[in-house]
């Protein structure tokens, strides 16, 4: 069965450097979530999208941007980087809302040096 | 205030024994859902087990079952016959509507659970 795809699996960056993550959901899934989860900690929403609207925005700092594009895949743009968004980050779909579950890609470990 | 608790940030358990991980969680929503997720040292986030709040037995998935107790507001996962591939951290997680009116999930702090021969 289709997974959720991310890319790339790893980025290195430098500091006030710009990164885009790309994320694939499920096919007839209708929503897409980001998740941020620093060094040992537990993943934090930052965003989503209803049908390529944004529906909800949790803790996205404002140097970060997101979309959904007519081809429902995603992006999450990450501008003036720092030290502290050294993370895993996680995209999810999921179809009605999450009444089927949520199914997560296997993450973008970003490294800001 | 967090509304998903997970009051163990370790656990030991030797191979082929039976390992309870507790959460607790928090909501006034009436609707709610509840799921566990395991993530191994890989850092995938691989679900393993959904309860929803107006199901009225419990969740199993072959070796994982969810003991819910609704009064008490705990889900805590039961692994039967722990093996060396467990061995990850063990995340609790509830699908709660936002005042958005969409729902999201709410994570809390994980299990680090360790099988040991």
């Amino acid at each position: 069965a289709a997974g959720v795809i991310q890319s790339p699996r790893h980025l290195i960056k430098e500091k006030r450097e710009t990164a885009t993550l790309k994320c694939y959901p499920i096919p007839r899934h209708d929503t897409v979530y980001w998740y941020q989860q620093g060094p040992g900690q537990d993943p934090q929403f930052l965003i989503s999208f209803y049908e390529k609207m944004q529906s909800d925005k949790g803790s996205i700092p404002d140097r970060f941007s997101a979309q959904q594009f007519s081809d429902y895949h995603s992006e999450l743009n990450m501008s003036s980087l720092e030290l502290g968004d050294s993370a895993l980050y996680f995209c999810a779909s999921s179809a009605r809302g999450g009444d089927y579950g949520y199914t997560f890609g296997s993450g973008t470990r970003l490294t800001v040096v | 205030a967090q509304k998903i608790t997970q009051t163990q940030p370790g656990m030991f358990v030797q191979e082929k024994e039976a390992v309870t991980l507790d959460c607790t969680y928090d909501t006034s929503d009436p609707s709610y859902g509840l799921f566990w997720y395991k993530q191994p040292s890989s850092g995938e986030m691989i679900f393993l087990i959904y309860q929803g709040s107006y199901d009225q037995q419990n969740a199993t998935e072959g070796r994982y079952s969810l003991n819910f107790q609704k009064a008490r507001k705990s889900a805590n996962l039961v692994i039967s016959a722990s093996q060396l591939g467990d061995s990850a951290m063990y995340f609790c997680a509830m699908r709660e509507t936002r005042r958005s009116g969409y729902s999201t999930l709410t994570f809390g702090k994980g299990t680090m659970l360790l099988v040991s021969p």
